[in-house]
């Protein structure tokens, strides 16, 4: 098993709709979940991290983590076409220094 | 302000030819790491380093070694190039454990033939 699994897509979705974005993780002592976009050809930039469980908006991004299910997603509303590109899910385990990616997803804003 | 610098952007190798990937932060940061990225695929650390003098292996480091003699600079080399090294090479640092300050370069593109 994975320790980080995404879709790798590509996910279609229309010009103002809501993109959702799913992640799981296989270490029960990942504490830290973190989103990168990824555009191509480019280096990942950070969109949003999160430690607790439920919900945390940052402008038209929401992040939701859920420990129990271990699960986290990132939701896009009102997708842009800029928002075309790949998202990357990240972890980090307590008292680690390192991330560990998923293979990222694919994401496609069609106008 | 520069932030994280990798030289050179793009490079060809031959089979078996040596050569580092130079990285270098101006941020102050104690931690650094060197990632590669094969196409359509996610990061896969390869060493990692908490400070000067102190490097670990990541969960690629056959083939590559790694230094750091100063808190600026983590240079990557690739002994004895092979097919299989042909990637995106991306460093990074970040100032605490954890990553949710972590910046990186703008990668460095090598292909072994």
């Amino acid at each position: 098993q994975k320790e980080v699994e995404q879709n790798s897509g590509p996910l279609s979705v229309p010009e103002g709709a809501i993109a959702s974005l799913n992640c799981t993780y296989s270490d029960r002592g990942s504490q830290s979940f973190f989103w990168y976009r990824q555009y191509s050809g480019k280096s990942p930039e950070l969109i949003m991290f999160i430690y607790s469980n439920g919900d945390k908006e940052d402008g038209r991004f929401t992040a939701q983590l859920n420990k129990a299910s271990q699960y986290v997603s990132l939701l896009i509303r009102d997708s842009q076409p800029s928002d075309s590109a790949t998202y990357l899910c990240a972890v980090v385990r307590f008292g680690n220094e390192k991330l560990t990616f998923g293979t990222g997803t694919r994401l496609t804003i069609i106008p | 302000n520069a932030g994280v610098t990798q030289t050179p952007k793009f490079r060809i190798l031959k089979i078996g030819q040596s050569m580092t990937l130079q990285c270098a932060q101006d941020m102050n940061h104690n931690y650094m790491y060197w990632y590669r990225q094969d196409p359509g695929m996610g990061l896969k650390l390869i060493y990692y380093s908490v400070g000067a003098g102190i490097t670990d292996k990541g969960e690629v480091p056959n083939g590559y070694n790694v230094s750091r003699s100063t808190t600026e600079d983590f240079p990557l080399r690739l002994e004895l190039a092979a097919p299989s090294q042909t990637s995106v090479y991306f460093c990074a640092s970040s100032s605490s454990r954890g990553g949710n300050t972590i910046y990186f370069g703008e990668g460095s593109w090598l292909t072994v033939v």
